[in-house]
């Protein structure tokens, strides 16, 4: 069974920088079919991709975001990870990590429990 | 960008009931959607994937349809478990999801 569990700090000043990490079990973050993502939810909002790393390391990043966005993996501590450069209060959100079928449809299967970061001086 | 258009945005319905959850993409994009339910305080749940893969596990009151650039998500007779936002996201290019139904109980 495969399980994913964020972690990193619940609140982050304006102009600082969110880094979360993911602790992945039940599968490895360097090989197989799967990329590795981060989608988030402001609260009482809706789901918004971040971006992704495939298993070789390649990113792709929402377009939106793609400027202050960096997605890296951690094959050694089977976890990937997110920073996300001079955050302001509309990164205020829940974040999640999750696994990406990239062989055909693109589903996002399992996800993590989630963990809210909150932009705030 | 895909632009995925979710209606409607909200419904009120009472178990037994039938509900039809409508998605439609901004063009064309074959089978590559799948949808979520997604309940207070919870990680999204994958349902259906390629329009109408029922997950396992899923019960199967939940059934998907459509190609191209419309699709509906269908609750045969409503349990309370399953009053919950449900979201469909597109995977035909970068993902996008939609803006999500809320089902709430009459």
């Amino acid at each position: 069974q495969v399980q994913l569990q964020e972690s990193g700090p619940g609140l982050v000043k304006p102009g600082q920088t969110l880094s979360l990490t993911c602790s992945v079990s039940g599968d490895s973050v360097n090989s197989g079919i799967y990329s590795w993502t981060w989608i988030r939810q402001p609260a009482e909002k809706g789901l918004e991709w971040i971006g992704h790393i495939s298993p070789r390391g390649s990113t792709e990043y929402s377009p939106s975001l793609q400027s202050r966005v960096t997605i890296s993996l951690d094959a050694s501590r089977n976890q990937f990870s997110l920073r996300l450069n001079s955050v302001t209060a509309a990164d205020t959100a829940f974040y999640y990590c999750a696994r990406l079928e990239m062989a055909k449809y693109h589903w996002v299967d399992p996800w993590g429990q989630g963990t809210l970061v909150i932009v705030s001086s | 960008d895909i632009q995925m258009t979710q209606s409607p945005s909200s419904l009120s319905a009472s178990l037994g009931d039938s509900v039809t959850i409508t998605c439609r993409a901004s063009q064309d994009i074959s089978y590559y959607l799948n949808w979520y339910q997604q309940k207070p305080g919870k990680a999204p749940k994958l349902l259906i994937t390629a329009s109408n893969t029922l997950q396992s596990g899923v019960p199967s009151r939940f059934s998907g349809s459509g190609s191209g650039t419309e699709f509906t998500l269908t609750i045969a007779s409503l349990q309370p478990e399953d009053f919950a936002t449900y979201y469909c996201q597109q995977g035909y290019t970068t993902l996008e999801f939609g803006h999500g139904t809320k089902v709430e109980i009459k």
